[in-house]
């Protein structure tokens, strides 16, 4: 089992460009969540998906938009990058709301110049 | 009421001797209490957890202790190892309405020095 992979490792982005970051988990998991992370500031959710085909606000859902068409999949997708959005960020799954253990992928860090 | 303050920041520690990283919450709907684990380059990992109808939960050498009147929970790490060396991260999950999120601390950069 790979787990949670995400893609891709590290991207440079310039003001305005647009991007999708990928999640993919091969566990079967019914939640899936997008984080970022800055720091001294912990872990931020962005939007959270709790089974295929439904997404919801997290925290700090402006300048995001995500998507969940496959249950093993979670796309974020920035519209218009913008420099506050340098992160580095992570994705998470879960396997349902019995279950309180959420597993993480490797984290995308992304520069937007 | 729905923040986690964690602290300290960063700790320096001997090899040997014990770490102690404190979190304090607000909200009494908080019904669970994880800390996780990360090292440089990888993601955020469970690494004990506790719910609030217990003072104490020890797993090998993490220990979380929980003071519910405090509103407060703290790692303790026992004979700390250069292994540990990683950032700590204190959570409380929301209740049902929120599907159950994490509300996160800002997390605490151990050292630990050989």
């Amino acid at each position: 089992n790979a787990g949670v992979t995400q893609t891709p490792k590290f991207r440079v982005l310039k003001t305005g460009q647009s991007m999708t970051l990928l999640c993919a988990q091969d566990m079967n998991h019914e939640y899936m969540y997008w984080y970022r992370q800055d720091p001294g500031m912990g872990l931020r959710l962005i939007h959270y998906s709790v089974g295929e085909g439904t997404t919801a606000k997290g925290e700090v859902p402006d300048g995001y938009n995500v998507s969940r068409l496959k249950k093993q999949n979670f796309l974020l997708g920035l519209e218009s990058a913008a420099p506050s959005q340098t992160s580095v960020y992570f994705c998470a799954s879960r396997k349902d709301k019995t279950y309180n253990e959420q597993f993480f992928g490797p984290g995308t860090r992304l520069t937007v110049l | 009421q729905q923040q986690v303050k964690q602290s300290p920041q960063s700790l320096i520690v001997q090899k040997g001797g014990i770490s102690i990283i404190n979190c304090a919450y607000e909200n009494t709907a908080f019904d669970y209490f994880p800390w996780y684990q990360q090292f440089p380059g990888k993601g955020p990992a469970l690494l004990i957890a506790i719910r609030p109808d217990v003072s104490e939960k020890k797993e090998g050498r993490f220990t979380i202790s929980f003071n519910k009147s405090a509103k407060q929970f703290s790692l303790h790490i026992m004979d700390s190892q250069p292994g540990d060396s990683a950032t700590y991260f204190c959570a409380a999950r929301k209740d049902l309405d929120s599907n159950y999120q994490l509300i996160w601390g800002a997390g605490t950069k151990l050292i630990i020095k050989p």
